[in-house]
């Protein structure tokens, strides 16, 4: 049982590249989420889908757009990558109507020259 | 809007040398607070959920309490294995459209055992 899977785990683009990260769950969850780690930031929530088909702005959704390819699978993509967007991204899911917790993948490092 | 605030950021302790970890949060309508521990290079691992005040739960030598304002992490006799770094997050009843399990996570706390 995998649980949450990313990939890639690390990442190097130069500014303004574009690129997509990928995340997929087998725990049969409706929810899935992007969060970005950063020192001193905490865990910051950037899109969110509650279920198939749904995606939602979090906290820091500007210069990224996501795809709910279907209910395992939730994309990350970086349009035009800037310096700023160098993080640790994790992908989580959790159930959908109940108060559960979620699972986080084990992350993207993605540096951004 | 939610807010998680956890301290210390850091914590050195020796080992079997008992501490707590705090976690205050403002929350509209808690659904639920989590506890996660995080290695280095790693996700998030969750440890408890709690759901209202007077809660306690625990596993081997953690143990998690909640009030109304704040949730402690009791370490008991931590050793080295116990070094992580613990994450604190909450989820409030504030809905956005069809919104998820939407949580909120303070900026944690690094602890270090040492042998």
């Amino acid at each position: 049982n995998a649980g949450v899977t990313q990939t890639p785990k690390f990442q190097v683009l130069k500014t303004g590249q574009s690129m997509t990260l990928q995340c997929a769950q087998d725990m049969n969850h409706n929810s899935m989420y992007w969060y970005r780690q950063d020192p001193g930031m905490g865990l910051r929530l950037i899109y969110y889908s509650a279920s198939e088909g749904t995606t939602d702005k979090g906290e820091v959704p500007n210069g990224y757009n996501v795809s709910r390819l279907n209910k395992r699978e939730f994309s990350l993509r970086l349009e035009s990558a800037a310096p700023s967007q160098t993080s640790v991204y994790f992908c989580a899911s959790s159930a959908r109507d109940a108060i559960t917790e979620a699972f986080f993948g084990q992350g993207t490092r993605l540096t951004v020259v | 809007e939610d807010q998680v605030t956890q301290s210390p950021e850091a914590l050195r302790l020796q080992e079997g040398e008992s501490s707590s970890l705090n976690c205050s949060y403002t929350v509209s309508g808690l659904r639920g607070l989590f506890w996660y521990r995080q290695d280095p290079g790693k996700g998030p691992e969750f440890l408890f959920t709690l759901y209202s005040a007077g809660e306690e739960k625990e596993k081997e030598r953690l143990k998690a309490t909640l009030t109304k304002k704040e949730s402690f992490l009791h370490i008991t006799a931590p050793k080295p294995e116990d070094s992580a770094t613990y994450l604190c997050a909450v989820r409030g009843t504030f809905m956005i459209k069809a919104a998820g399990n939407k949580l909120t996570f303070g900026g944690g706390t690094r602890v270090l055992v040492k042998p």
